[in-house]
């Protein structure tokens, strides 16, 4: 069966302070996988696509990586305006299009 | 790029009362739209899938009668929340892929039913 999982479930930062969120997946062939960010009450904000082992993409200060068996955000020295949650997906190949998330993480940072 | 709109945003009704949900790819051709639903501290649940001119595709345990879903054009879907309940209350959010395997989320909507 298709699974995201996604850790931890909620990471409390100090400005500054970089991390690493994780997503692990298991999946009979990956199309892609895929980044978020939702904020409260908002649709989610797509961040990156991943398509295969290796590959890693950058935007400010976020990055994405990707393995065979796990995808990691890294957020380097975050700041207040990072706080959200970030949802991870994957799409399993031959599919329709279809995105099976994973349950997020909820990043608060503080000042 | 890739922005996509949802209308309206908020929406409150009485019970056994249907109500349309508009969503919008603004600057891109959508071949398909997702429609999704979000209970609170939750992740996204797929309700289902349309592609333009085709019937969609519902997930397992949706009812397509409940949750009829049009997607006439390359830029708009809608979907029609029949005789809503107070357990039909939800967040309810599309997105939209075009070229690209990409999915672009609309703001969502939020359903209050009375």
């Amino acid at each position: 069966e298709d699974q995201v999982t996604q850790s931890p479930e909620a990471l409390r930062l100090q400005e500054g302070e970089s991390s690493s969120l994780n997503c692990s997946y298991t999946v009979s062939g990956l199309r892609g996988l895929f980044w978020y960010r939702q904020d409260p009450g908002k649709g989610p904000e797509f961040l990156f696509t991943l398509y295969s082992a290796g590959e890693e993409k950058e935007k400010e200060r976020l990055k994405a990586t990707l393995t065979k068996k796990e995808s990691f955000l890294h957020i380097t020295a975050p700041k207040p305006e990072d706080s959200a949650t970030y949802l991870c997906a994957v799409q399993p190949a031959g599919n329709t299009g279809k995105l099976i998330f994973g349950q997020g993480t909820t990043l608060q940072v503080k000042p | 790029g890739a922005v996509v709109s949802q209308h309206p945003s908020r929406v409150i009704c009485k019970s056994g009362t249907s109500v349309k949900i508009e969503c919008r790819s603004l600057d891109f051709q959508a071949t398909t739209m997702f429609w999704y639903r979000q209970f609170p501290k939750q992740s996204l649940m797929l309700m289902a899938t349309s592609n333009e001119g085709s019937k969609a595709t519902y997930e397992q345990g949706v009812e397509k009668d409940k949750f009829l879903i049009n997607h006439a054009s390359l830029t708009l879907s809608t979907l029609t929340v029949t005789s809503a309940h107070p357990e039909d209350s939800s967040f309810y959010i599309c997105s939209a892929s075009g070229s690209t395997d990409t999915q672009y989320f609309g703001p969502g909507t939020r359903l209050t039913v009375l």
